[in-house]
């Protein structure tokens, strides 16, 4: 099955600053989505992009399908955006493969 | 509208005992989802559900895990004779076509003793 890569598997970032987390993907896929995992375990989507970049708030994503890779930016953190943060593409037309996430601590 | 139900939210139960795991993805949605997240295994696919039909099953790790759907409504997961790594928290997750955004429910964390 395809292989998910995502890092830095840990990050603490200061309260206002910023960060890029990077998903490699090891097959073409059809879409990709990102989530952020709250404490309670909450998926909660944050994007749904198969190509290109998107931007909501302070957070933007950009997927280069072609180079199997996407990434989210997180602009002046808060701490808030505390937990964990999963890529997952879409393949087979039906199934999200999940990668490790990346566990970011952001604080004040 | 409302999101992704699942119920019960928590479920203690003994070795070899069966049990049941209830979805209830939003209205309208025609794909289902079932995930699971362990700390051994990550977040893993284990089945989706097209209306009421079930065209991929091969993420099911055992045949004690059954799953159906009814009235392309409601989805449930079945567990027989449950076993120690059978300790997980279950997702369910739906989407409104096969190849479209999935939303998550809260979970069903499983813990078998």
């Amino acid at each position: 099955g395809i292989q998910v890569e995502q890092s830095p598997p840990d990050l603490i970032l200061q309260e206002g600053a910023n960060s890029t987390l990077r998903c490699n993907f090891s097959d073409s896929v059809n879409n990709l989505q990102w989530f952020h995992q709250n404490p309670w375990g909450q998926l909660i989507n944050l994007f749904y992009i198969p190509s290109g970049t998107k931007q909501n708030g302070r957070l933007s994503a950009t997927t280069v399908a072609t180079e199997r890779y996407s990434l989210l930016y997180i602009s002046s953190s808060q701490t808030t955006d505390s937990g964990v943060y999963f890529c997952a593409p879409l393949y087979g037309n039906n199934r999200l493969a999940f990668g490790k996430g990346n566990q970011v601590v952001v604080i004040p | 509208g409302a999101g992704v139900s699942q119920s019960p939210s928590n479920k203690v139960t003994e070795k070899g005992k069966d049990v049941e795991l209830r979805c209830d993805p939003i209205s309208g949605h025609t794909a289902l989802y079932w995930y699971r997240q362990s700390l051994g295994q990550g977040l893993e696919f284990l089945i989706y559900f097209q209306g009421n039909s079930a065209p991929d099953k091969s993420g099911l790790p055992s045949d004690r895990f059954s799953a159906e759907r009814t009235g392309g409504s409601v989805s449930t997961l079945t567990i027989q004779r449950t076993q120690q790594e059978d300790s997980a928290v279950y997702l369910c997750a739906s989407s409104s076509d096969r190849a479209g955004e999935q939303y998550f429910g809260p979970g069903t964390r499983l813990t078998v003793t």
